[in-house]
């Protein structure tokens, strides 16, 4: 099973600033995926990432508000850019195991003030 | 689109009491059905998994069965404990994407 590590685990940012998430898997992966968890609500998908390709984006999410990088096989980052109240949520990666079910990081959970 | 729908929270029983948490599914074909569990402070941890109707998952004393004619997959407990405290979610996968549900919130009481 994979063990996925994402940093930073909490920040609180000033609205108009950008913070970027990190994720670390132990294992090569081809697809990493980027979920959005608004307070008291399900999972969200912001985006898929494949290595050395665009990302691909879910309807709502748009690369200029949520870049995201894929540079190898084993780590990926996300930024939320430009950020708002609106943007505090519990941001989580995760990886597919077997083509079937996700391993999720632990999250980040973002607080714009 | 596929869409998940899950009872309602939260559920608060107390030590040893029986659960079920209720979750329904509709999708365009047939899909992988999972719950998820999240404790408070982390991310999401499988926890059960069904892929075919019939089927049924079991770990941790929590078990749920693949219901095709019902597109049900509700999730069981006979005899819930304190750190059963968390979050659940149910989840199909289809083609390689995952819908959620909206997450029932447990809170085991001793």
């Amino acid at each position: 099973s994979a063990v996925i590590s994402q940093k930073p685990s909490r920040d609180i940012c000033q609205r108009g600033t950008s913070l970027t998430i990190q994720c670390q898997v132990d294992s090569q992966v081809t697809m990493m995926f980027w979920y959005r968890q608004q307070p008291g609500q399900s999972l969200t998908l912001i985006a898929t990432a494949n290595q050395g390709s665009e990302a691909t984006y879910e309807s709502g999410f748009v690369i200029d508000k949520f870049p995201i990088s894929r540079p190898n096989l084993t780590f990926s980052t996300l930024t939320v850019s430009n950020m708002s109240p609106e943007d505090s949520s519990i941001y989580l990666c995760s990886v597919e195991e077997g083509g079937l079910f996700h391993f999720f990081g632990s999250g980040t959970r973002l607080t714009v003030v | 689109g596929d869409s998940v729908t899950q009872m309602e929270g939260p559920v608060t029983l107390s030590e040893e009491a029986f659960l079920t948490i209720n979750c329904t599914y509709t999708a365009t074909g047939y899909p992988s059905l999972f719950w998820y569990v999240q404790y408070p402070g982390e991310g999401l941890q499988l926890l059960l998994k069904a892929t075919k109707a019939d089927d049924k998952g079991s770990n941790k004393g929590f078990e749920a069965t693949y219901r095709k004619e019902t597109t049900s997959f509700h999730l069981e407990k006979g005899s819930v404990q304190v750190s059963d405290s968390a979050v659940y979610f149910c989840a199909l996968d289809l083609a390689g994407k995952s819908t959620f549900g909206d997450g029932t919130t447990l809170t085991v009481k001793p």
